[in-house]
Order: C-alpha cells, then sequence, then structure tokens
C-alpha cells in the first residue's frame, strides 16, 4: 500500500532522444508526487513534482504525465542531454488530510545514460 | 545558494559502536528529515522532525535510533550500537514549512560502513 514502482532499473538513450520513467502506486490517499535527481555523490534534488488535480506538468524539457485513475505518474525528458544522465527517483507523499509531515516514499531509482 | 551540508562525508564504525551523524539544514527551515539509502536499494524515510520533537517516524526507526537539535543549527541522527545493516548512505533534509508539498532540500549525505 505504501509502495511506489518505478521501472524501468535502468535506461539508455541517444542523445537528442526522449526519455520516459515510469511509476505506480496503490495508495489513492497520496496527494504529491514529485521527481528527483540524484548525481554521483550528490543528494536528491527536486525536479518537478504535480498534485493528482492536473494530468500534466511541464517545466522546460521536464514534463510529468499524471493518470490518477491508473494510478500511475511518469517522467517524460525531451530532447536527452548527456548533462540528464543520473539517477532519478519518483516518489509519494500523504497529503495533509492523511496527516503527513511530508515523508516522502520513493520509488527504486531509475539509472539514466544519455549517450553523446 | 543556501545548501544542507552534512558531516562526515563517510565514516566507517565497527559493530555495536555508536555513531553520531551530523547535519546543518537550511538556516531558516523549520522540519527536518532522515532518509537512508542502502546500497543499490530505494531512499527510505527514517524520521521527521518539528519544534524539538519527532513528527513522524518509520518502522525503521526503531530504539537504537534517536535524533537532537541540540543548538540552532545542527541537527544529528544517533545510531547506539551499530549493526552490519545499518551500512547505508544517510541523508538529511530539511524545508522551510511542513506538511507534502513543501521542496525538500537535501544534503550530500553521509556513507555509513559497519564493519
Amino acid at each position: 500500500q505504501q509502495q511506489v514502482k518505478q521501472s524501468p532499473q535502468s535506461l539508455i538513450v541517444q542523445k537528442g532522444g526522449i526519455s520516459i520513467i515510469n511509476c505506480a502506486y496503490e495508495n489513492t490517499a497520496f496527494d504529491y508526487f514529485p521527481w528527483y535527481q540524484q548525481f554521483p555523490g550528490k543528494g536528491p534534488a527536486l525536479l518537478i513534482a504535480i498534485r493528482p488535480d492536473v494530468s500534466e506538468k511541464k517545466e522546460g524539457r521536464f514534463t510529468i504525465s499524471f493518470n490518477k485513475s491508473a494510478k500511475q505518474f511518469s517522467l517524460h525528458i525531451m530532447d536527452s542531454q548527456p548533462g540528464d544522465s543520473a539517477t532519478y527517483f519518483c516518489a509519494a507523499s500523504l497529503g495533509k488530510g492523511g496527516g503527513s509531515q511530508g515523508n516522502l516514499i520513493f520509488g527504486k531509482g531509475t539509472k539514466l545514460s544519455v549517450k553523446p | 545558494e543556501p545548501e544542507v551540508t552534512q558531516t562526515p562525508s563517510h565514516q566507517v564504525t565497527q559493530m555495536g559502536q555508536e555513531v553520531i551523524l551530523r547535519c546543518v539544514p537550511i538556516s531558516n527551515h523549520l522540519y527536518f528529515y532522515w532518509y537512508r539509502q542502502i546500497l543499490g536499494q530505494k531512499v527510505e524515510f527514517l524520521v521527521s522532525f518539528y519544534n524539538n520533537e519527532i513528527s513522524e517516524k518509520s518502522e525503521i526507526f526503531d530504539d537504537q535510533f534517536s535524533v537532537e537539535r541540540p543548538d540552532g543549527s545542527n541537527f544529528t541522527l544517533k545510531i547506539r550500537s551499530t549493526k552490519l545493516e545499518d551500512s547505508a548512505m544517510y541523508f538529511c533534509a530539511s524545508t522551510e514549512g511542513g506538511g507534502p508539498y513543501y521542496e525538500q532540500y537535501f544534503g550530500p549525505g553521509t556513507r555509513l560502513t559497519v564493519t
């Protein structure tokens, strides 16, 4: 119930291509879905986030697509660049109504490599 | 740009020893978190802390763990008697507000190795 399932585990994309990472959840009380980017030796950093009242959010080359009925959300990286090579984590958090203090439940991560 | 800092970057300890991991959150932030990441696995929530009290803790955060804000800047995680399975990367995070919609800023982590 508290899990977030992420796929694929690793992804290789050519420069300029589209990277797509998928996540699924079970708990319908989740109310906030961020994506974090992590470079080696660094902590995770927030990339983009969405709430379930919208189906899509775009920031630059990064887009979250959200399907509430399917309980799935995905990250799309357009025009992928070698500098995007990192590990990406989806996460979920209960809303304030669920008494959450903001703790994040993470997926297992996807290691993205963008080849020049 | 303000950032969360953590010390040490790498700590090696023997099983059964006590360790203290230190974090300096961003100065105007009020909510603090510890997460851990076992090598090759997902990041897992340990505990959240606000107003000098634990707000929420996971099943992982048992009696061997404790957190403290000993002064106005530091936030510490103590593991009383380390076990081999405590070997992981430990991340501190902070936010300016409570609840799920505030961005959590993560530190670079402390790699704990228990031998």
